[in-house]
Order: C-alpha cells, then structure tokens, then sequence
C-alpha cells in the first residue's frame, strides 16, 4: 500500500491550462479505471472532483477533466481561475476493497 | 442534505485508545458504505478502513490492522472507529466519507476531527 506519486507543486496563471500526475503500478492506477480526484483548500474537507478516470460529478466545473494513460493519471484543469488554488489528491482502488491515496499536490495561481 | 459530523477526537497518550463517532443524515445510511480516511498535519490523505452498507465485511489499511475497528449502528445512523494501542504516527484529522455506490470513491466527507497522540 505505497502512496500514489504526485508533484509536490504545480502553478500557472489565470486562464491558462495545468495537468497534474499521478503514477502508481499495475496494482493500483494500471490495475484498475477507478482512479478519483479531490480538491482541498486549507482547513477545509476534501471535495470529489473527478472518479472512474474521466467523470465528473454533478456541480464540478467542466474546466476539471481525467485521463488515464498505463499506470499514470492526469487531472488536467483548462482556464484556471484564483479559485482553484488548493491542494489536489488522487486515489485509485487497490483491490480487495482497500484504495490508496496520492502525497498530494499544490497547485499555485500566480 | 447528506451530512456528516464527526466527533471523539482528542489527545491522548500513547497505548491508549479512543472512539470516534459519525454522525450522518440526509440519506440512507444503512444503502451505504462508509470510510474513515485520515491526514497527519501537513500531510497528504490516508485511507483508513471502509465497512460495507449492512456491516457484514470492514477492511484496513496495513497501518492500522489489527489495532483500529470500525463499525456501525443504523439505528443510530452513525459511523464508529475503534482505535486501540494509539502510536505517534497515528496523530491525524480523521475524517468519515460515504462511499459513491457502483463507483470507487469518496463524497462527501465530514469536516474532519483531530486525534493527537502525545505523552
């Protein structure tokens, strides 16, 4: 059960485009199409953006999208807005009904 | 709305044990499974153990195997973990979610309740 691996930070500026990874191995994000994706600003609990790779629950904004590609995730979000600052995690299903969570990523607007 | 409270957080020393507590309401809680995942000051997230809609079948992480327990009493629409023989590295908001049904995830979540293990 190691943890998932993210950048520790990313940043861009209002209106442009940023992708955040997440690679894992053939156990977990290889494995499974059961990768999800949570915001978290500071002090606040985690909201779900994304789950199954690519859907979005309803209320996220279409600027939030997933892809898959082997082992690695993306969470790519198009024309950032000062908003979006926060902390961003992935989480795939693991098997046998344990998940595994990603350190976490820092997403800067400049 | 769905809602979730978590409660029971506190310090406490190392050894010893503590119960936290969930509260839900704004669906059916016994349609659900429900998850404790946990975050250590200044540090990622961490699941923790899940427990299916009707109790039957719980699962854990390595980490906490054989020390925390989790459970639940629809009666009371309420989520426990049982954490025994508490370690330093087990300081952490822990926070209840609900699981997605057909899909692998999480929401919503509680607002979280800190648990700090120090002597």
């Amino acid at each position: 059960q190691s943890a998932l691996t993210q950048p520790a930070s990313v940043s861009g500026s209002p209106g442009q485009s940023i992708t955040i990874s997440c690679t894992g191995t053939s156990s977990d994000v290889g494995g499974y199409d059961y990768v999800s994706w949570y915001q978290q600003h500071a002090g606040i609990a985690p909201k779900l953006m994304i789950y199954d790779v690519i859907k979005r629950p309803s209320g996220v904004s279409s600027r939030f999208s997933g892809s898959k590609s082997g082992s690695t995730a993306s969470l790519t979000i198009s024309g950032l807005q000062a908003e979006d600052e926060a902390a961003y995690y992935c989480c795939s299903y693991a098997g046998s009904f344990t998940w595994v969570f990603g350190g976490g990523t820092k997403l800067t607007v400049l | 709305q769905v809602q979730l409270v978590e409660s029971g957080g506190g310090v406490v020393q190392p050894g010893g044990s503590l119960r936290l507590s969930c509260a839900a309401s704004g669906f059916s809680f016994s349609s659900y499974g429900m998850h404790w995942v946990r975050q250590a000051p200044g540090k990622g997230l961490e699941w923790v153990a899940f427990i299916r809609h009707d109790g039957t079948n719980k699962y854990y992480a390595d980490s906490v195997k054989g020390r925390f327990t989790i459970s639940r009493d629809s009666s009371k629409n309420t989520l426990y973990l049982q954490m025994n023989s508490l370690r330093s590295e087990d300081t952490a908001v822990y926070y209840c979610a609900k699981e997605v049904i057909g899909y692998h995830a999480f929401d919503p979540w509680g607002q979280g309740t800190l648990v700090t293990v120090s002597s």
